[in-house]
């Protein structure tokens, strides 16, 4: 089965506080994905990236930043945590496919509260 | 620009009845692919079904059963004889080949199944 983990189920952080989200993936897929999902509004993706060290900005990149070293890791950044921010934020991976696409597996989410 | 409606928003239903639920999708591509998903009270998404563009065959798969119909533009689920287990919010979701997997999702159907 793929596993997709995250760091922390839930976190609260203070304003301004700078905040890393760590998303770990055992199948050895090349594309892996942040989402934040707020009421209303279902899933919206901040960034995604389809190898080491590459990045594509998402719907919303404003006020994050990604980082990916190694394949099976993909970090979220909150440079500085603001209020608006606090929301659920999921991680997804999936095989590259070129002319086709693949479905995404889910990490069980970080529910991150910024005070 | 594509989009993916779930016009929606919660339903309920008593055990046992077929409900379905509603996914209506925008697109100019001729190439793409459809999902759904199930995210349970836990919080993670559970990939339910991919359908591409050219395969217009509907799906059954134990109680569920998906309906894809261009000429519509509509990827409808049911879940017949539905359980409390049922109970949890369902994205539909549309994306592209050679556009990183980039998934476009719906706002989601809020699903719960009375006993």
């Amino acid at each position: 089965d793929v596993k997709v983990t995250q760091s922390s189920r839930y976190l609260v952080k203070r304003t301004g506080e700078k905040v890393f989200l760590e998303c770990v993936q055992d199948m050895d897929h090349e594309n892996m994905f942040w989402y934040r999902q707020d009421p209303g509004l279902g899933l919206r993706l901040i960034y995604f990236s389809y190898d080491v060290k590459m990045k594509e900005k998402g719907d919303i990149p404003e006020g994050y930043s990604v980082s990916r070293e190694k394949k099976e890791r993909f970090s979220l950044i909150l440079e500085s945590a603001s209020t608006n921010q606090t929301s659920m934020y999921l991680c997804a991976s999936s095989l590259f496919g070129l002319a086709v696409t693949y479905e995404q597996y889910f990490g069980p989410g970080t529910r991150l509260t910024v005070t | 620009a594509q989009k993916v409606t779930q016009a929606q928003t919660e339903i309920s239903v008593v055990e046992k009845e077929d409900v379905t639920l509603d996914c209506v999708y925008e697109t100019r591509d001729t190439t793409y692919y459809l999902f759904w998903y199930k995210q349970p009270p836990s919080g993670e998404l559970v990939f339910l079904i991919r359908r591409n563009s050219f395969d217009e065959q509907n799906e059954i798969s134990g109680r569920y059963s998906w309906n894809f119909q261009k000429s519509t533009s509509s990827f409808n689920f049911t879940i017949t004889a539905s359980q409390v287990v049922d109970s949890a919010v369902y994205f539909c979701a549309l994306t592209y080949p050679n556009t990183g997997n980039q998934f476009y999702f719906g706002t989601g159907t809020s699903l719960t199944v009375i006993p």
